[in-house]
């Protein structure tokens, strides 16, 4: 069955330090791949997707993810995180209706 | 540009009081349009999703129902409310299947 699993319930990073969530999917094709993203109180900012192509796909917010059919995997990751990137992250994977992963909720160090 | 709209953004009702939850999008046309849960601590949960006007699926039996009265208009209701449909309530618009979803506001909804 097609299913997305982020791994980390909860991730705690430094300000300005280096991010990546992961997130492994389920899937008998090639999947649509998207993450959004989730401030408190909010609704979710689709951040990136992935359909075709280059493997490598950059979004909004200096976030970028990575695409491995060998690994089942869609990373995401930031070179540099803010304050202001605490939220919770949700990967999903399209398939006749949107998969989504159960999330990760990431912390931010001052 | 197309903008999505809930309404009201939070809501606290007795137990066994009606609901009337409202989502309207706007700047685009025939959206595929959806209603999801958002438990505490707990995944998007999806509930109804319309791919056009009196075209409405239900994806978990419940004490909630969903109507489409309009194009762009998606309402979430309940005759009468439990305990267990307090929640944050999300509304998503995509232009035809296979695309990404785009999300509302929310609402936050205490069943008391």
């Amino acid at each position: 069955a097609q299913s997305v699993t982020q791994p980390d319930i909860h991730i705690t990073v430094s300000e300005g330090a280096s991010l990546e969530l992961r997130c492994n999917y389920s899937y008998g094709a090639t999947p649509y791949l998207f993450w959004y993203v989730q401030s408190p109180g909010q609704g979710l900012q689709l951040l990136l997707k992935y359909f075709s192509g280059d493997t490598l796909v950059q979004g909004i917010k200096g976030f970028e993810a990575e695409f491995k059919r060998s690994q089942s995997s869609f990373n995401l990751r930031k070179p540099s995180v803010h304050w202001s990137d605490a939220a919770e992250y949700f990967c999903a994977l399209r398939d006749d209706k949107i998969i989504f992963g159960k999330g990760t909720r990431l912390h931010i160090l001052p | 540009s197309q903008t999505i709209h809930q309404w009201p953004a939070t809501l606290v009702q007795p137990v066994g009081s009606p609901l009337s939850l409202e989502c309207t999008v706007e700047g685009t046309s025939n959206p595929n349009l959806y209603w999801y849960r958002q438990a505490a601590g707990r995944g998007l949960q999806l509930l109804f999703y319309s791919i056009g006007i009196d075209q409405i699926s239900s994806e978990v039996p419940q004490n909630l129902s969903a109507s489409r009265p309009q194009d762009r208009q998606f309402i979430l209701s309940s005759k009468k409310l439990l305990l267990s449909d307090s929640g944050f309530y999300l509304c998503a618009w995509e232009r035809g299947q296979g695309n990404e979803q785009y999300f509302g506001p929310g609402t936050r909804l205490t069943v008391t």
